[in-house]
């Protein structure tokens, strides 16, 4: 079975600062990995996902990930945070090769930005 | 193009009552996921359809909680004799088709409150 750890429920930064968002997983077979973002009173929206290849994966609006296979973590991070990347990240696991997607997801951190 | 749309977008309903949650995909996708978030938690998978026939619904709680898509388009999630406990936003994410490689797209959801 697999599933997703996410440390920390709340993140709090301030503006221009680095954000790392972490995310550890656990699978049985090679994951794939997905970052999403949800704003409030809005639907989930794909930040960046991993599948295979290259294990630095960039997203949209800045942020990106690091698949390490070693220590089972997939961490999100932006160098420079802006007041617009409020919002609620969950990261996400999912069974690759001949699975069908079903997505299994962490409980989710809060990112807040002060000025 | 429209995204994938859920109606209503909130529901308050008396235990015990039978409801029906609407979700219409994106056009053309073939797969379609239904998810529920609990207050503080991240979403939770419930039943998978690829085309008309649900594919997967071991995250169903119970017998209480059916979902159809008779076209292979539009879906609804059917709760009957509702409980406190079903209270939660019920997500649905629809892609093009089937396979961990290929993007969910989420709808806003459904707010379900049972009294």
């Amino acid at each position: 079975a697999q599933s997703v750890t996410q440390l920390g429920s709340h993140v709090s930064v301030s503006e221009g600062a680095l954000v790392l968002l972490r995310c550890n997983y656990s699978s049985s077979v090679p994951p794939y990995l997905f970052w999403y973002v949800q704003y409030p009173n809005q639907g989930l929206q794909l930040l960046l996902k991993y599948t295979t290849g290259a294990t630095l994966v960039k997203g949209i609006n800045g942020f990106e990930a690091e698949f390490k296979k070693s220590e089972t973590s997939f961490h999100l991070t932006k160098p420079s945070a802006h007041m617009s990347d409020a919002a609620e990240y969950f990261c996400a696991v999912s069974e690759g090769g001949t699975s069908y997607g079903k997505l299994t997801f962490g409980q989710g951190t809060i990112l807040t930005v002060h000025p | 193009g429209a995204g994938v749309s859920q109606t209503p977008s909130n529901k308050v309903t008396e235990k015990g009552k039978y409801v029906e949650l609407r979700c219409d995909p994106i056009s053309g996708h073939t797969a379609l996921y239904w998810y529920r978030q609990s207050l503080g938690q991240g979403p939770e998978f419930l039943i998978y359809f690829q085309g008309t026939g649900a594919a997967d619904d071991s995250g169903l709680p119970n017998d209480r909680f059916f979902a159809v898509r008779p076209e292979g388009s539009v879906s609804t999630l059917k709760i009957q004799r509702t409980e406190r406990g079903d209270s939660a936003v019920y997500l649905c994410a629809s892609s093009l088709t089937s396979g961990s490689g290929y993007e969910q797209f989420f709808g806003p959801g459904t707010r379900l409150t049972v009294l």
